[in-house]
């Protein structure tokens, strides 16, 4: 099946900063890539996603960036504020099933 | 937000029993999961279901099983609870397989004893 890997575990980061996630994954046929964000206690979010027709994503702060060649997709969040403090996930795709990261938390210091 | 209910919410069990938990949907959703959640391990998929009656094993299936006899109600079973599974469950729903969102419900919490 697919492997995705997520890295920083943690990223600490001053408020106004940006904050860049990066996923990557194994299989070259994936072509959807979502982002969830996931505040303590709570439900996973979609926040944005990008599909392989694209290299780019943007939405207000949030962005995502896609490298189809490299097999990575990478979320960057710009002038980050303390309610982006959370767990990120990435994920990608294997036929049926989707396959996620081991999670980044974020936290934004004010 | 999509509807999904879980139910319940929190559960607390002994070893050895049996434990249902229920994903019901309101948006006629052909495919929905059931993940188990724990720290350091992200969110791992247990089983899902691409229609009625349809399910198939995800990577940690292992003392659990599940089914769907309509397409609104996903159900997941752990015939006799063990330790290991305490855990947060989520279901989740989507439109498509590969290339559409999933949905997630609001969890539940079980622990076993």
């Amino acid at each position: 099946g697919e492997n995705v890997e997520q890295h920083p575990s943690t990223l600490s980061v001053q408020e106004g900063d940006s904050a860049v996630i990066k996923c990557t994954y194994s299989d070259s046929a994936s072509n959807y890539f979502p982002w969830y964000k996931q505040e303590l206690g709570k439900r996973p979010q979609l926040i944005i996603d990008i599909r392989s027709n694209v290299g780019e994503k943007k939405d207000q702060r949030i962005a995502v960036t896609l490298n189809k060649t490299a097999k990575h997709f990478s979320l960057h969040i710009t002038e980050t504020q303390p309610e982006d403090s959370a767990v990120y996930f990435c994920a990608a795709p294997d036929f049926n099933k989707f396959y996620f990261g081991s999670g980044t938390k974020l936290n934004v210091k004010p | 937000d999509a509807g999904i209910t879980q139910s319940p919410r929190h559960k607390v069990t002994e070893t050895g029993t049996p434990v249902t938990l229920r994903c019901h949907q309101t948006e006629n959703h052909r495919y929905m999961y059931w993940y188990r959640q724990d720290p350091g391990h992200g969110l791992r998929l247990i089983h899902y279901s691409y229609g009625v009656k349809d399910t198939d094993k995800g990577e940690v299936s292992d003392g659990y099983s599940v089914s769907r006899s309509k397409t609104e109600d996903f159900l997941l079973t752990l015939e006799s609870a063990t330790s290991s599974q305490t855990s947060v469950y989520f279901c989740a729903i989507s439109e498509g397989a590969f290339n559409q969102p999933q949905h997630f419900g609001d969890g539940t919490r079980l622990s076993i004893l």
